[in-house]
């Protein structure tokens, strides 16, 4: 089947650290893969997203790469900032499909 | 731009009566709009999916008579949650997806339901 499986929370992390959330997925097909970003009180945005093996997504500092062999998209951003504190979500589409799995969404904290 | 609101954002009521919860995408228009839920530190699951002017389509295990929706512009989907129960108390989300996006759904900020 297909799924997403990302590391639970939650992080907290100093300001300037250097942030990874792991993310690692099954897919039948050839998936996207997505990180979404929750603020608190808001939707979900996109932040970043990868549709083929070896692409990299990246925007606002953080990025991550579609490592088909590993089968994983993990989130990096090398230095985080107190306004990046939200819960992320790792996601897959397939090509071929409107649903979207989700991780069960990881929360980060970040302390001045 | 694409901005999906939901009303109301958190909703109380007793168990037996019915709820309706709208999204509306606000600056463009929405040909599918999806229907989440999502349980305390656990994942959205789709619950169904629906194009404007048709009949949404359910997730498997999702009652179909429980959760009404409805798509009937291209700006408003509504969920209707009928004779709801404590065991529906939930956080629901939708999002919505424009004509030829097909890999990109927009969301809106959720409500948060809580069945006495």
């Amino acid at each position: 089947g297909n799924s997403v499986t990302q590391m639970e929370g939650p992080v907290t992390l100093s300001e300037e650290a250097f942030l990874t959330i792991n993310c690692t997925y099954t897919a039948t097909g050839y998936p996207s893969l997505f990180w979404y970003v929750q603020y608190p009180g808001e939707g979900l945005q996109l932040l970043l997203k990868a549709t083929k093996a070896d692409d990299k997504g990246s925007n606002k500092g953080f990025e991550a790469t579609y490592r088909k062999e590993t089968t994983s998209f993990h989130l990096e951003k090398g230095s985080v900032q107190v306004s990046d504190s939200a819960v992320y979500f790792c996601a897959l589409t397939l090509a071929t499909g409107n649903q979207f799995y989700f991780g069960t969404g990881t929360s980060l904290t970040v302390i001045p | 731009g694409a901005v999906v609101s939901q009303h109301p954002s958190w909703v109380i009521c007793k168990s037996g009566t019915s709820v309706k919860i709208e999204c509306r995408s606000l600056d463009f228009q929405a040909t599918t709009m999806f229907w989440y839920r999502q349980f305390p530190k656990q994942s959205l699951m789709l619950m169904a999916t629906s194009n404007e002017g048709s009949k949404a389509t359910y997730e498997q295990g999702v009652e179909k008579d429980k959760f009404l929706i409805n798509h009937a512009s291209l700006t408003l989907s509504t969920l209707t949650v009928t004779s709801a129960h404590p065991e529906d108390s939930s956080f629901y989300i939708c999002s919505a997806r424009f004509a030829g996006a097909t890999d990109t759904q927009y969301f809106g900020p959720g409500t948060r339901l809580t069945v006495l």
